[in-house]
């Protein structure tokens, strides 16, 4: 079982440029989240989808854009990108609230 | 809005000993809370979930403990192992479909 799975693992963009990471879980998990993290600032959810074609805003959601077209994929998406994007990115699934979530193995991106 | 503490950030201990990691919270009305596991320039993998009408959960080595009333949850590793040097995260569900809320972490070193 693949789990959940982040395309790609790393990447350099520079400011301005846009890009879209990709989160496919094969769990069939109704939700599904995007975190960054950060040196000294933890995990902090960006956007997250409860179904498929719902999202909504976390708690950092400026910069970024999500779709969640299907239910197994999670986009994000940045449109101009920044140098403070610079970040870890992780993807995360789960069945309901109440229960555990699956993790991918994080993107790095680096804006420069 | 809820915030998770956890301290201390670093902990250093030799192999065998007992240790337990603190997590504390501001609100109380939580759904579940979870203990996650973070290897370095890994994703985070679930190693224990607590429902808020539970007290603990036990895993192996590990046992979690869940005190509402104090805002507080203590993860709890029993002879310690090399292998058990990692970051350790705990995340607060609360009611409603809310995200997880992450503490910042404990990087806990186990000297052979």
């Amino acid at each position: 079982n693949a789990g959940v799975t982040q395309t790609p693992k790393f990447r350099v963009l520079k400011t301005g440029q846009s890009m879209t990471l990709l989160c496919a879980q094969d769990m069939n998990h109704e939700y599904m989240y995007w975190y960054r993290q950060d040196p000294g600032m933890g995990l902090r959810l960006i956007h997250y989808s409860v179904g498929e074609g719902t999202t909504a805003k976390g708690e950092v959601p400026d910069g970024y854009n999500v779709s969640r077209l299907k239910k197994q994929n999670f986009l994000l998406g940045l449109e101009s990108a920044a140098p403070s994007q610079t970040s870890v990115y992780f993807c995360a699934s789960s069945v309901g609230q109440n229960y555990g979530y699956t993790f991918g193995s994080g993107t790095r991106l680096t804006v420069v | 809005k809820q915030e998770v503490t956890q301290i201390p950030a670093a902990l250093s201990v030799p192999e065998g000993e007992n240790l337990v990691l603190n997590c504390s919270f501001t609100d109380s009305a939580i759904y579940n809370l979870q203990w996650f596991r973070q290897d370095p320039g890994k994703g985070l993998t679930s190693l224990l979930l607590i429902q808020s009408s539970q007290r603990e959960q036990t895993s192996g080595r590990l046992n979690a403990s869940l005190d509402k009333s104090s805002g507080r949850s203590t993860l709890y590793i029993a002879a310690s192992q090399p292998g058990d040097s990692a970051t350790y995260l705990c995340a607060l569900g609360s009611s409603g479909n809310t995200p997880l809320v992450f503490g910042k972490g404990t990087r806990l070193s186990v000297i052979a």
